[in-house]
């Protein structure tokens, strides 16, 4: 079965320092994963997504995630965060199964990114 | 270019009455999406529209859920009699038919607060 794992409920950083929120993920076939953005009283924004291709996505607002097949990871990056970046983070996959004809997605649970001025 | 839509915003109600909520996607978007996030927990999908058809329900929770979309269009999401565990935000998502990108758009999300 399709799952997706979000192992940090939340992620504090100091703004101006690197981010990482992670994402692993399990598929039985060619994963297309897809990390989305919700910041508060607004709805889900598409961040990035890995079809196929490069490895390190690069996204909105400066993010990017490397898709890692070996450690089957699809890590949300940033190289220098923002106080404005603090949000609920979900990362994505979409569900290849031979029952699914539509592509829905199944999502992790959450990591709430907090940058700190 | 208008994105997805959703009304209400907040609903709350009582044990036993009934909610509709409606989606609006992007014009021109076959596939239409509900999902459901419960209690801060991860969000999960409910069913697929393509155009007027449902193509996958296999996410509704049970026969007190009834989703339409008439006409191909909007789509909404009627709950009767809701029960306590029905609370959460719901979110609805758009995406072209043959996009080859699979992205989903989403709306702000109903959240539903059931007393």
């Amino acid at each position: 079965a399709q799952s997706v794992a979000q192992p940090e409920d939340q992620v504090n950083v100091a703004e101006g320092n690197p981010l990482t929120v992670k994402c692993t993920y399990s598929v039985s076939g060619n994963p297309y994963l897809f990390w989305y953005v919700q910041y508060p009283n607004r709805g889900l924004q598409f961040l990035l997504k890995y079809i196929t291709g490069d490895n390190l996505v690069k996204g909105s607002y400066g993010f990017e995630a490397e898709f890692n097949k070996s450690q089957t990871s699809f890590h949300l990056k940033k190289p220098s965060a923002l106080v404005s970046d603090s949000a609920l983070y979900f990362c994505a996959v979409r569900d290849d199964s031979i029952y699914n004809q539509g592509g829905k997605l199944i999502f992790g649970q959450g990591t709430e990114l907090s940058v700190k001025p | 270019e208008a994105g997805v839509t959703q009304f209400p915003s907040h609903s709350v109600i009582e044990k036993g009455q009934t909610v509709t909520l409606r989606c609006d996607p992007i014009s021109g978007h076959d596939n239409l999406y509900w999902y459901r996030r419960v209690m801060g927990k991860e969000i999960k999908f409910l069913l697929h529209f393509v155009k007027e058809s449902k193509q996958d329900e296999s996410g509704m929770p049970n026969n007190r859920f009834l989703a339409e979309r008439t006409g191909g269009t909007y789509s909404t999401l009627k709950v009767q009699p809701a029960e306590l565990e029905d609370s959460g935000v719901y979110f609805c998502a758009s995406s072209l038919r043959d996009g080859e990108t699979y992205e989903q758009y989403f709306g702000p999300g109903t959240r539903l607060t059931v007393t």
